[in-house]
């Protein structure tokens, strides 16, 4: 199994300003994937980040806005850009195979 | 590309009845199916999932999924619901990295 941390779990932001998100996992992963849930929605993959390359970005989501980082096997970082109120949501990254999928416990992000 | 859809956003029943929700995927590979739950104010909880073999899949709280290839779906069953189990429910499909892409969600409302 994998363990998750996600920080930070919860923030507070001005609308303008920017926010990173980190994932650490405690095993070596190939890939992680970036989520978001808006409010009252389901959740929506962001992007997938592999080590060593470019994270791909899913439709309607862009490097500009939602810059990624993945430095090595067991880290990620996701930054929200430029923030606006519509950026309020639960951010979730997830690792692992079909098999077994594992999720952070999620960063609830407020922007005001 | 693979997506989800799921019949019902909202389900209201009694407590004692049965409940069947939709979901029908499409994608072009060999799918692994799930269903989560989300209860409120809770993160995703995995419900359980088919990747291959029995289409008649067991999992957590006494729900159960089959899987009907012909018709692309994976129906979620629960023979009898407490009020306990009003909750949010999306399925979801994962490509073959674990890249997950889920439906809209169905509100689940059990009332006594």
């Amino acid at each position: 199994s994998a363990v998750i941390s996600q920080k930070p779990s919860r923030d507070i932001c001005q609308r303008g300003t920017s926010l990173t998100i980190q994932c650490q996992v405690d095993s070596q992963v190939t890939m992680m994937f970036w989520y978001r849930q808006q409010p009252g929605q389901s959740l929506t993959l962001i992007a997938t980040a592999n080590q060593g390359s470019e994270a791909t970005y899913e439709s309607g989501f862009v490097i500009d806005k939602f810059p990624i980082s993945r430095p090595n096997l067991t880290f990620s970082t996701l930054t929200v850009s430029n923030m606006s109120p519509e950026d309020s949501s639960i951010y979730l990254c997830s690792v692992g195979n079909p098999e077994k999928l594992f999720f952070g416990s999620g960063t609830q992000l407020s922007v005001l | 590309a693979q997506s989800v859809s799921q019949h019902n956003h909202h389900v209201i029943l009694s407590e004692a009845a049965s409940l069947e929700l939709g979901c029908n995927y499409s994608y072009g590979g060999t799918v692994n199916l799930f269903w989560y739950v989300q209860y409120p104010g809770q993160h995703l909880q995995l419900l359980l999932k088919y990747f291959s073999g029995d289409p008649l899949v067991k999992g957590i709280k006494g729900f159960e999924a089959e899987f009907i290839k012909s018709k692309f779906s994976f129906n979620l069953r629960k023979p009898s619901v407490q009020w306990s189990d009003t909750a949010e429910y999306f399925c979801a499909v994962s490509d073959s990295w674990g890249k997950l892409q889920f439906g809209a969600g169905t509100q689940v409302v059990v009332t006594p």
